[in-house]
């Protein structure tokens, strides 16, 4: 079946724009997760979605990062004010969530590049 | 929070010998090890993963161990060929907080 997608692939911005990372997870999965990924290094996690409930935001590196899931599906991750430490490749995730079941699945990523 | 730390960062082998990364960790609630490979420019892939009430489990040319006394876990991979070539990541689920911590990643070249 279809995996987790995510748009645009590459994204150029000028310092100071606002930019939005979409993704669709996998039809049916109740958790979505959004990983940064910098250059050479992990994934290292910005926020969980239950739903389109927003359980745990506590990787979000500064009050410019906003992520919805309005309808439990769907999800934006919105950068404010681009900076160019926000260059990176952004990744989501999703998973079944229910009832144990805990493996992630994760998208191709969006390479934001900050000039 | 949870620290995972991961080695060797780099690794080369020969086709065919066999390939051993190590990862800890320092969350004892972590209950939950999988372990990515990324090729250059794509999606982290699921390729194994343990929960804490098995020691290890296989899958063919993978095998995955963990030591929950001392909180390490490794992944094995024989009789390696060259597409094995990627970056992989090892990481840790603390279900209560559900989100993964992932090491640093360990670039495996396999020469032909």
């Amino acid at each position: 079946g279809a995996g987790v997608s995510q748009s645009p692939r590459y994204k150029v911005a000028k310092r100071g724009q606002d930019v939005a990372l979409r993704c669709d997870p996998i039809s049916g999965h109740v958790s979505l997760f959004w990983y940064q990924q910098a250059l050479g290094q992990g994934p290292e996690f910005l926020t969980y979605f239950q739903n389109e409930a927003q359980l745990d935001k506590s990787g979000l590196p500064s009050d410019r990062f906003f992520a919805e899931r309005p309808e439990g599906s769907v999800s934006t991750l919105k950068i404010q004010r681009t900076q160019q430490e926000d260059s990176a490749v952004y990744l989501c995730a999703s998973s079944r969530g229910l009832a144990g079941v805990v493996e992630q699945y994760f998208g191709p990523g969006t390479r934001l590049t900050v000039t | 929070g949870e620290n995972v730390e991961q080695h060797p960062s780099t690794l080369s082998v020969q086709e065919g010998d066999s390939a051993v990364i190590k990862c800890t960790y320092s969350d004892s609630a972590s209950n939950y090890f999988p372990w990515y490979k990324q090729e250059l420019g794509k999606r982290p892939q699921l390729i194994i993963d343990i929960r804490s009430n098995v020691g290890e489990k296989k899958d063919q040319r993978i095998a995955v161990t963990l030591n929950k006394t001392a909180k390490h876990f490794s992944l094995h991979i024989t009789e390696t060929q060259p597409e094995d070539s990627a970056v992989y990541f090892c990481a840790a689920l603390d279900t209560g907080r559900r989100a993964l911590t992932f090491g640093s990643g360990t670039r495996l070249q396999v020469q032909p």
